[in-house]
């Protein structure tokens, strides 16, 4: 079974430009989660998708971010435009159901440096 | 709201020591408590967690965990560590309550630095 997958692997990008991050979950996954993780800080919450739905997006920094769920399968999160401080590792997870009790499985993140 | 602390950003070990990873938390409400690992460019992958009933769990490659509610503590620990054992390891929690807010609440991690 595939685990879950993230691209790109790393991404460098300029000031104010556009990034797209891509996660594709574990099959049959129906929680997504994205995470974020700044240089020298803990990995922070994002939110939440149930299927297609945003269950949870109270850790979304700003209007700047945006993440979608079409159709319930695959998740894209866009930062538009890029600032310095979006520097770090985002991380996807999965879950098969949904509750706090239930083990997430991660992807390996994408590094994104904005200069 | 609840957070984690892991007090040791790093902690250097020799190999077939043993080695006790810190971890505490703070929440006005009952949590479930977590243990991930990454490996060097890999995702975290889940090392043990803590839902209900004993309060020493034990995980994948040998690991094991005592929840301490008193203490507030969730501690990991390997009697006898391998080289192949260095890494980064997360303590998170997730509120018991849930509420929809099921995102976990990391700790700044503790790098495990295995020396032969």
């Amino acid at each position: 079974e595939a685990g879950v997958t993230q691209f790109p692997s790393h991404s460098v990008i300029e000031k104010g430009q556009t990034v797209t991050l891509r996660c594709d979950p574990i099959s049959g996954h129906d929680n997504l989660y994205w995470y974020r993780r700044v240089m020298g800080k803990e990995i922070k919450f994002l939110l939440h998708f149930v299927k297609e739905s945003k269950q949870d997006e109270s850790g979304m920094p700003n209007n700047r971010f945006l993440a979608e769920r079409t159709g319930g399968t695959y998740s894209t999160l866009k930062v538009q435009p890029a600032e310095l401080e979006d520097s770090g590792v985002y991380f996807c997870a999965s879950s098969p159901r949904v509750g706090p009790r239930e083990t997430q499985y991660f992807g390996p993140g994408t590094r994104l440096l904005v200069l | 709201a609840q957070s984690v602390t892991q007090l040791d950003s790093q902690v250097p070990v020799f190999e077939e020591a043993p080695v006790e990873l810190r971890c505490n938390y703070s929440s006005s409400v009952s949590v479930y408590l977590f243990w991930y690992v990454q490996y060097p460019n890999q995702g975290l992958q889940l090392l043990l967690k803590y839902l209900s009933g004993s309060t020493l769990v034990k995980g994948i490659n040998g690991f094991e965990a005592e929840f301490n509610k008193s203490q507030t503590s969730f501690h990991l620990r390997k009697p006898s560590v391998h080289i192949s054992d260095t890494a980064e390891y997360f303590c998170a929690v997730t509120l018991y309550s849930g509420g929809g807010a099921d995102g976990l609440t990391f700790g700044k991690g503790t790098h495990l630095i295995i020396q032969p």
